[in-house]
C-alpha cells in the first residue's frame, strides 16, 4: 500500500541555518503531496502542497518540490528562525479522503 | 473565528468506561474527520464524514463510533475504553476532499485510559 517515510528527529539547528527535512513516498497512482506543521499545543495546519510532478509548493519561506523520479518531497528553508520550532508532517493524498501521513519530524531551533 | 473546536482537552478514563468526544466547526465545511496521533506513527484516520449525513470507516475504526449530528458537528464515541485507545485525538474539517482542500484541525483531546 501507499506509505510515507520521513527522516527521524529531532532535528536541532542553530538560527539562520539551512533546513532540509527528507520525505519519500511509495504510491501506485499520482498522489498529491503535502507538508503540515504542528506547533506546540496546537493542531496541524497546512504549510504547503504540490499536486503533480515537478510542482513546487512554497509558503513562509519553506519550499518543497514534487520529484516523481526519486519519489521525494523534501522540505527546505534557507534560514530558519526560533519560531520555526515545531513538528513537521509529510502526507500523501491518493484517495479523496484518506491522507497517508509520515511519522513527523520534530525541529528544534536554538538561538 | 473559532475554526474547529474540540472538547474536552484532557480526559482520563478507566478501562470499560465510555465517553464521547465533541467536535464543531464554524467554517461551513462539508467534510469532517477524526484522527488519532500516537508517538512515532503519525496520524491515523479513524472515521470521516464526506458530507452531512454520511460516515465512513478509516484506517483504524475498531472500538469507535461516530455521529455527524449536522453540518457543524461530528462526535466520536468510545463505548468501552481500552488502554490501547490512549492517544491524542484530533478532529479536522475541510471544504472539499482532503486531497484537494486543506484540512483544518482542532487543538486535540489527550485521552488516557488506565
Amino acid at each position: 500500500g501507499d506509505s510515507v517515510t520521513q527522516m527521524e528527529g529531532p532535528v536541532t539547528l542553530s538560527e539562520e541555518a539551512f533546513l532540509t527535512i527528507n520525505c519519500t513516498y511509495t504510491a501506485t497512482g499520482y498522489p498529491s503531496l503535502f507538508w503540515y506543521v504542528q506547533y506546540p499545543g496546537e493542531g496541524l495546519q497546512l504549510l504547503l502542497k504540490a499536486t503533480k510532478a515537478d510542482d513546487k509548493g512554497s509558503n513562509k519561506g519553506f519550499e518543497a518540490t514534487y520529484r516523481k523520479e526519486t519519489t521525494s518531497f523534501h522540505l527546505e528553508k534557507g534560514s530558519v528562525q526560533v519560531s520555526d520550532s515545531a513538528v513537521y508532517f509529510c502526507a500523501l493524498g491518493d484517495s479523496n479522503y484518506q491522507l497517508i501521513w509520515g511519522a513527523g519530524t520534530k525541529l528544534i531551533i536554538k538561538p | 473565528n473559532a475554526g474547529v473546536t474540540q472538547t474536552p482537552k484532557f480526559q482520563v478514563l478507566k478501562t470499560g468506561q465510555s465517553m464521547t468526544l465533541q467536535c464543531a466547526q464554524d467554517m461551513n465545511h462539508n467534510s469532517m474527520y477524526w484522527y488519532r496521533q500516537d508517538p512515532g506513527m503519525g496520524l491515523r484516520l479513524i472515521y470521516y464524514s464526506a458530507s452531512e449525513g454520511t460516515t465512513d470507516k478509516g484506517e483504524v475504526p475498531n472500538g469507535y463510533n461516530v455521529s455527524r449530528l449536522n453540518k457543524r458537528e461530528f462526535s466520536l464515541r468510545l463505548e468501552s475504553a481500552a488502554p490501547s485507545q490512549t492517544s491524542v485525538y484530533f478532529c479536522a474539517s475541510s471544504e472539499n476532499p482532503g486531497r484537494v482542500s486543506p484540512l483544518h484541525f482542532g487543538n486535540g483531546t489527550r485521552l488516557t485510559v488506565t
